[in-house]
């Protein structure tokens, strides 16, 4: 079946653009997560979605990060007033609640770079 | 402050041979553990994970090992292939804390295998 998809995979933008980033989980799963990935550094949770609601928001960096959930499928993360810190890749993961294993099926990720 | 620490950034072993890749924690609330593989421009795949009630869990030609009271865990990979170049990414889960089930990720330690 399709697995996790993202977009764009690449996005660059000036300094102080907002930008929005899509997540299509696999059908059917209830979590879904963001994470980023800053250059040579490990992947860092920024928030996690249960259904539509988002119990866990505390790895989102500032008030300038925000994302949503519609459908118990997409997702958007969105960037407001983006600074060049921000660049980094952005993965989105999705899982099946209720298993053991706490596997999380990435997407290929989006590349963003602030300019 | 960093809770999985991957401390070796690369690794580079000759095909045949072991390919030992380890990770320490901090955090003693971690329950389960998982090794995670990526290859360039990729999301991360899921390779094998390991609950904290075992010391050892087998797939093929991995395996995953985990000291509790080092905090220290390691994945075997024996023989190595060329084909298993990539960053792998040392993961902990921690008992749910607001629902979350996120991962906290170490930076990642790239191998590579020589022919």
């Amino acid at each position: 079946g399709a697995g996790v998809s993202q977009s764009p995979s690449n996005k660059v933008t000036e300094k102080g653009k907002d930008v929005e980033l899509r997540c299509d989980p696999i059908s059917g799963h209830t979590a879904l997560y963001w994470y980023r990935q800053r250059l040579g550094q490990g992947l860092e949770f920024l928030i996690y979605f249960q259904g539509n609601s988002a119990p866990d928001k505390s790895g989102l960096p500032s008030d300038r990060f925000s994302a949503e959930r519609t459908g118990e499928s997409v997702s958007t993360l969105t960037i407001q007033r983006t600074q060049q810190e921000d660049s980094a890749v952005y993965l989105c993961a999705s899982s099946l609640l209720g298993t053991l294993s706490y596997e999380q099926y990435f997407g290929p990720g989006t590349r963003l770079t602030v300019t | 402050d960093q809770q999985v620490k991957q401390n070796s950034p690369s690794l580079s072993v000759q095909e045949g041979r072991i390919s030992i890749l380890n990770c320490d924690y901090t955090n003693s609330m971690f329950d389960y553990f998982l090794w995670y593989k990526k290859y360039p421009a990729e999301g991360p795949t899921f390779l094998i994970s390991i609950s904290s009630i075992k010391d050892k869990n087998e797939d093929g030609r991995f395996t995953v090992f985990l000291n509790k009271s080092a905090k220290h865990l390691s994945l075997h990979i024996v023989p190595s292939q060329p084909g298993d170049s990539a960053v792998y990414f040392c993961a902990a889960s921690g008992s749910r804390q607001g629902g979350s089930e996120k991962l906290v990720f170490g930076k990642g330690t790239k191998l590579t295998v020589n022919p």
